[in-house]
């Protein structure tokens, strides 16, 4: 079994939509969680960290659910630039960042 | 503020030949780490360095190899090179090792790598 599961997609929504992604692990004893977004080509860029009460910023919500291993990120009001890959990442309190494949996303108009 | 830098953006090498790539952490940055990206995957943790040591070492074989200098910069070697190596390659860096567990990574632009 991989450490991070991700779907991967690709999700293709229409603009205003709203879209989750899951991700689970299987290292129960990781304490913190990232989800990074990634261009076409580029390099992932940290879009969120994933804390126990959970975490939202503006259009994006991540949670964190211990007893099922699992995180998951919400997308609301979705933009055509929100179409990238969405990254979920295991940090196993090493600085050592476990990815998962990542879940594409493409919002059209 | 500059961000991480990477050098070369592009490469081309054949099988058994050999490569470094380079980085150039945040400036402040004191750790950096090495991962390698295949088409379609996630990234894959190769080595963490910090004040100049090996912190950390993934799942690769012993023809990649790593070292980090006084000035935090970095060099990622590859000998016996395989198509099989043929990726993104990317350095992020943090500001310390380990001691906060969300010690956030920056990644630069990435080596890619090609070999034929």
């Amino acid at each position: 079994r991989k450490e991070v599961e991700q779907d991967p997609g690709p999700f293709n929504v229409p603009e205003g939509a709203t879209v989750a992604f899951n991700c689970t692990y299987s290292n129960s004893a990781s304490q913190s969680f990232f989800w990074y977004r990634q261009d076409c080509r580029k390099e992932p860029k940290l879009l969120m960290s994933v804390y126990s009460s959970g975490n939202e910023d503006g259009r994006f919500t991540a949670q964190l659910n211990r007893a099922s291993q699992y995180i998951s990120l919400l997308i609301r009001d979705s933009k055509l630039s929100d179409s990238a890959t969405y990254l979920c990442v295991e940090n196993l309190n090493t600085d050592k960042l476990i990815f998962g494949t990542g879940t594409r996303l493409q919002v059209f108009p | 503020d500059a961000g991480v830098t990477q050098s070369p953006t592009h490469l081309i090498k054949t099988r058994g030949q050999h490569v470094t790539l380079r980085c150039s952490p945040i400036s402040g940055h004191k750790s950096v780490s090495w991962y390698q990206q295949v088409l379609g995957q996630g990234p894959q943790f190769i080595f963490q360095y910090y004040e100049k040591e090996e912190r950390g070492r993934g799942n690769f074989p012993d023809r990649f190899s790593a070292r980090q200098f006084p000035n935090y910069s970095s060099e990622l070697n590859v000998n016996a090179l395989l198509l099989g190596d043929s990726a993104l390659y990317l350095c992020a860096s943090s500001l310390e090792y380990g001691w906060r567990v969300q010690e956030t990574q920056y990644f630069g632009p990435g080596t890619r790598l090609l070999v034929l």
